[in-house]
């Protein structure tokens, strides 16, 4: 059974950076079949898409947040992490972290983290 | 930058159809997914694809795409169909969500 699951701190200072964790669990971070990402979702507002990594250290980010982020893979852990710098009110959200599933001729987002409220205040 | 609309609501009697629209630039030649979330848990993938349904989600569910316009149908509606739902594509190597439409069952 595929697991995800967020770790990191609920409450950042502004112009600091936020990091989360996403640890799983009945799947492999080095599958050639997976990218692994981030989404967010501020409080009463819809998805938004932060970016992803694949094994390889490939990744690919939202044009809107890449000069802040960064996600890494940590494969001895079975982890990939998120990094978004310079932290404002405006990136206070839930964040979950999800499998990016490139089976297929179709990518799908078919396993999600239980997500992570961060809030960015002083 | 690329955006995908959706009604902000839809409302349907219990045991009726209810049909989510989300429109985008050419959104028929790229592939849609469609996610359920319930208040205070994580989306869950309904439709992928454009129509395939994941391992588990109810038959209730179908999806089509074409032109520039996804669907997603919930025949025979039930209560626990209650949710907002987002339709998502991937456009130019990034993920992009629509804006959610919240499904009512009066």
């Amino acid at each position: 059974q595929v697991q995800l699951q967020e770790s990191g701190p609920g409450l950042v200072k502004p112009s600091e950076t936020l990091s989360l964790t996403c640890t799983v669990s009945g799947a492999s971070v080095t599958s050639s079949s997976y990218y692994w990402s981030w989404i967010r979702q501020p409080p009463g507002k819809g998805l938004a898409w932060i970016g992803h990594i694949y094994y390889t250290g490939g990744s690919n980010y939202n044009p809107s947040l890449k000069s802040r982020v960064t996600i890494s893979v940590d494969k001895s852990k079975n982890q990939f992490s998120l990094k978004l710098s310079s932290v404002t009110a405006a990136d206070t959200a839930v964040y979950y972290c999800a499998r990016d599933n490139r089976n297929g001729a179709a990518r799908r987002f078919d396993y999600w983290g239980q997500g992570t409220l961060v809030t960015v205040s002083s | 930058s690329y955006e995908l609309t959706q009604p902000p609501s839809v409302s349907v009697s219990p045991g009726q159809t209810a049909s989510i629209t989300c429109s985008g630039d050419t959104l028929g030649d790229k592939y849609a997914s469609w996610f359920q979330q319930k208040p205070g848990q994580s989306p869950v993938l309904v439709i992928y694809q454009d129509s395939k349904r994941p391992s588990g989600i109810s038959e209730r569910f179908s999806g089509s795409n074409s032109g520039n316009t996804a669907t997603l149908t919930i025949s025979g509606t039930l209560a626990m169909d209650e949710a907002d739902y987002y339709c998502q594509a991937w456009v130019s190597s990034t993920y992009v969500f629509g804006t959610g439409t919240k499904v009512t069952v009066l």
